[in-house]
């Protein structure tokens, strides 16, 4: 089975600027969680969707937004992009229900200037 | 309020030695918990994983041990190999409508050395 991929896997963008982050599971998989990484505050859960619909949110602001496709494709998007939000933002996907494990891809680094 | 601490940042081990990675949580609701490898420039994988009811759970050359009364769990490598090499995360989950939801440890970077 192919793993978890994500696109793109490099990003720089202006501060002020939005990005949007791409995510495709595991086939069969149908929930998709995302996390934000940075040297100071470690791996962050952001949000997780099952089934199209959020099922769970961190404590990151209204700019951090993700969706789910019928076919359990992710995406998230960064409005507004801070300084501080360069990182490496990671998504992971699991069967959903209940499987607490979470098979995480690549990751795409996102730089803001 | 870090819910999961991994309190060693950093262990090196002889190669076919044990290696130890240790972890505190303070949620008493996370009733599973994960163990994560992580290499630069890559995602997380997967190595092993145990459920609350359990206090011990074995995969090769990893086992993971829970002390739910402490609040504590660890995960062994028999041998230690070159290749462990790498930042282990431990990560715990809440159940229930968290299960998406993973909490991590700050990470201990393993060295194994030859």
């Amino acid at each position: 089975k192919a793993g978890v991929t994500q696109t793109p896997r490099y990003l720089i963008k202006t501060r002020g600027q939005q990005v949007t982050l791409s995510c495709s599971p595991i086939s069969g998989h149908r929930s998709v969680s995302w996390y934000q990484q940075t040297p100071g505050q470690g791996l962050q859960f952001l949000f997780e969707y099952f089934s199209e619909t959020q099922r769970n949110k961190g404590n990151f602001p209204g700019r951090f937004s993700g969706r789910q496709f019928s076919n359990s494709r992710s995406e998230m998007n960064v409005s507004t992009l801070e300084l501080g939000d360069s990182a490496l933002y990671l998504c992971a996907s699991s069967i959903g229900t209940p499987a607490y494990e979470q098979y995480f891809g690549p990751g795409t680094r996102l730089t803001v200037t | 309020d870090q819910q999961v601490k991994q309190n060693s940042p950093s262990l090196s081990v002889q190669e076919g030695r044990i290696s130890i990675l240790n972890c505190d949580y303070t949620n008493s609701m996370f009733d599973y918990f994960l163990w994560y490898k992580k290499y630069p420039a890559e995602g997380p994988t997967f190595l092993i994983s145990i459920s609350s009811i359990k206090d011990k759970n074995e995969d090769g050359r990893f086992t993971v041990f829970l002390n739910k009364s402490a609040k504590h769990l660890s995960l062994h490598i028999v041998p230690s190999q070159p290749g462990d090499s790498a930042v282990y995360f431990c990560a715990a989950s809440a159940g229930g409508t968290s299960y998406g939801k993973l909490t991590f440890g700050q990470g201990t970077i393993l060295t194994v050395h030859p």
